[in-house]
């Protein structure tokens, strides 16, 4: 069964600190990988995602993440985060047969101004 | 183009009573999804939609649980005799179809708390 781990439950940053969260997952197959925020009081977003390719993305707001196989890692990166990027992170996997996502626990973000 | 949207927005209920949420995807969006969103436990899949194929209702946690897509579009949650862990957001994301993996990007809705008391 698939499953993700993430291992910071909560990352208290000041600004323009450098971000990196770790995500790790399980499973042996070919894999989608998905970083999604909730802000405050609002629903999830999709920051960014990994089909295929440059295992290098870039998604929204200065975000970045890599997808490293041999590790089953896809870290989220940020060189200087804002008071704005105060917010809840969630990786997401999907592969194989199965349509639906697995998250990881989330890890909050808290970023003093 | 309108998002994900669900209703109600907030339900309050008695232990005991049945409740169904509701979600009308993004439309042209033909896989839709229902997860759970609790303290503790994180973000959970219930069920899935795709097209006209019978859901997958894996992760559903209990028979008390039941949900249908009419017409392929709008979906209904069911929670028949609710119970207080079921308290919960309920979430629902639809894509352009799991089946196209450049395209089955999921997006989700605002969620539907639900607090049964």
């Amino acid at each position: 069964a698939q499953s993700v781990s993430q291992h910071n439950h909560h990352v208290i940053l000041s600004e323009a600190a450098s971000l990196e969260l770790g995500c790790n997952y399980s499973y042996g197959g070919t894999v989608n990988l998905f970083w999604y925020v909730q802000y405050p009081g609002q629903h999830l977003q999709l920051l960014l995602k990994y089909f295929s390719g440059d295992p290098l993305v870039k998604g929204i707001k200065g975000f970045e993440a890599e997808f490293i196989k041999s590790k089953f890692s896809f870290n989220l990166r940020k060189p200087s985060v804002q008071w704005s990027d105060t917010a809840e992170y969630f990786c997401a996997v999907n592969g194989g047969s199965q349509g639906n996502l697995i998250f990881g626990k989330g890890t909050k973000l808290s970023v003093k101004p | 183009g309108a998002g994900v949207s669900q209703s109600p927005s907030n339900k309050v209920t008695e232990k005991g009573k049945d409740v169904e949420l509701r979600c009308d995807p993004i439309s042209g969006h033909t896989a839709l999804y229902w997860y759970r969103q609790s303290l503790g436990q994180g973000l959970e899949f219930l069920i899935y939609f795709q097209g006209n194929s019978a859901p997958d209702k894996s992760g559903l946690p209990s028979d008390r649980f039941s949900a249908e897509r009419t017409g392929g579009s709008v979906s209904t949650l069911t929670i028949q005799r609710t119970q207080q862990e079921d308290s919960a957001v309920y979430l629902c994301a639809s894509s352009v179809s799991e089946w196209d993996r450049d395209t089955d990007t999921q997006y989700f809705g605002p969620g539907t708390r639900l607090t049964v008391l």
